[in-house]
């Protein structure tokens, strides 16, 4: 069945350090990609989303690169503040249902530290 | 988490308990979600509504049932609250059913079962 996989947290960077998050997935036809944020004690939120294969999705300086032939959505961005830890998670659409399913990944816990 | 709210915010019930977490939406949106969040596993779906007046099971059901009388409420009981049952739980919804489309969460319950 379709799945996503993300790197292992939890991630401790300083301020102004590059951030990656993997995420990789398995998925039969052409999912919508999407990586949600968790700020402590909330709910997600969207951080960005893609639909198709090569569209970037970009938002608050994260940008993921919807990869066809990878099977991957990696999440970056160039310099990390406090403001941005959170905990990650990589989710895609999965077609294959009759309603709006969503599959998320287990989730990266992301630390910046001053 | 505009638009999605979610009661009560923390409860900690005994072993045989039951009690109905309460989620209600403002904006219109067809679909809504229960889904439960613990500790390296991601979101996992309980039930789903895709309209008014419909209900249907997700990944992990078991304990559970739901009730969707009107477009703006989707509630999920517990009705023998058992310890595996601790767990943060979210409300969320979507506009349409077409898998691109944002999932907006409310800011979640904590449940705690002794």
């Amino acid at each position: 069945g379709n799945s996503v996989t993300q790197m292992e947290g939890p991630v401790t960077l300083s301020e102004e350090a590059f951030l990656t998050i993997n995420c990789t997935y398995t998925a039969t036809g052409y999912p919508s990609l999407f990586w949600y944020v968790q700020y402590p004690g909330e709910g997600l939120q969207l951080l960005l989303k893609a639909t198709k294969a090569d569209d970037k999705g970009s938002n608050k300086g994260f940008e993921a690169t919807y990869r066809k032939e990878t099977t991957s959505f990696h999440l970056e961005k160039g310099s990390v503040q406090v403001s941005d830890s959170a905990v990650y998670f990589c989710a895609l659409s999965d077609l294959g249902t009759s309603y709006d399913k969503v599959i998320f990944g287990p989730g990266t816990s992301l630390s910046v530290i001053p | 988490n505009a638009g999605v709210t979610q009661t009560p915010k923390f409860q900690v019930l005994k072993t045989g308990q039951s009690m109905t977490l309460q989620c209600a939406q403002d904006m219109n949106h067809n679909s809504m979600y229960w889904y439960r969040q613990d500790p390296g596993m991601g979101l996992r779906l309980i039930y789903y509504s895709a309209s008014e007046g419909t209900t249907d099971k997700g990944e992990v059901p078991n304990g559970y049932n739901v009730s969707r009388l009107n477009k703006r409420e989707f509630s999920l009981r517990l009705e023998s609250a058992a310890p595996s049952q601790t767990s943060v739980y979210f409300c969320a919804i979507t506009l349409t059913g077409v898998g691109t489309d944002t999932q907006y969460f409310g800011p979640g319950t904590r449940l705690t079962v002794l």
